[in-house]
């Protein structure tokens, strides 16, 4: 049973352009969590989202950041006209149930750099 | 809303010697209290997690925390370090009884055990 599978693992991008991450949760498991990390920093989440709906998106920068999670495939985020202060570890959580006193499963994370 | 604070940023200390890790949170509500550990280049493994019930709490290779509620603190602790357990360290609350609950994680304290 392979768990919280993140790709890329890196991933540079050039000011400007548009960053996808995507993130597939463990079998079984319909809620997504996106948490960022900023260097020298913990994490922060960003956004709650089960299948086809946002549940909670307090986190997210009000401009250019997305996340869908659609019935099919994996969850993306998506980042659009980076900037380097994006630059982050962009980490990924799955779990069975709402709520982490169920449990989350952290992916290893996207690492993105922007140049 | 919550807040984590953890007081130390960095923690050396020598192999077999004892360990303590600071967490301290702030929370007009009741909470779940969690410690994470992240080794390099991985994503976030759940260490052990406070819910309710005894106020000490053991993981699985010898590390406990003791939720304090007066004291609003859920320190950890280890007896005996292994160099293994080189890593960074990340305490985090969430709401308790909260749908979808996100975590808040705390700045993180990075343990160096030499020999």
């Amino acid at each position: 049973n392979a768990g919280v599978m993140q790709n890329p693992r890196h991933l540079v991008r050039r000011r400007g352009q548009e960053a996808r991450l995507r993130c597939s949760p463990m079998k079984g498991h319909s809620h997504v969590y996106w948490y960022r990390q900023l260097p020298e920093e913990g994490l922060k989440f960003m956004v709650y989202l089960q299948k086809e709906n946002i549940i909670d998106e307090s986190g997210m920068p009000k401009e250019r950041f997305s996340a869908e999670f659609p019935k099919e495939g994996p969850s993306i985020l998506r980042i659009q006209q980076v900037v380097r202060g994006d630059s982050a570890a962009y980490f990924c959580a799955s779990s069975k149930e709402s709520g982490p006193a169920y449990g989350y499963t952290f992916g290893s994370g996207t690492r993105l750099t922007v140049v | 809303a919550q807040s984590v604070t953890q007081l130390d940023s960095q923690v050396p200390v020598f192999e077999e010697a004892p360990v303590e890790l600071r967490c301290n949170y702030s929370s007009s509500v009741s909470v779940y209290l969690f410690w994470y550990v992240q080794y390099p280049n991985q994503g976030l493994q759940l260490l052990l997690k406070y819910l309710s019930g005894s106020t000490l709490v053991e993981s699985i290779n010898g590390f406990e925390a003791e939720f304090n509620k007066s004291q609003t603190s859920f320190h950890l602790r280890k007896p005996s370090v292994h160099i293994s357990d080189t890593a960074e360290y990340f305490c985090a609350v969430s709401e308790a009884h909260n749908q979808g609950g996100k975590l808040i994680f705390g700045q993180g304290t990075e343990l160096s055990v030499k020999p």
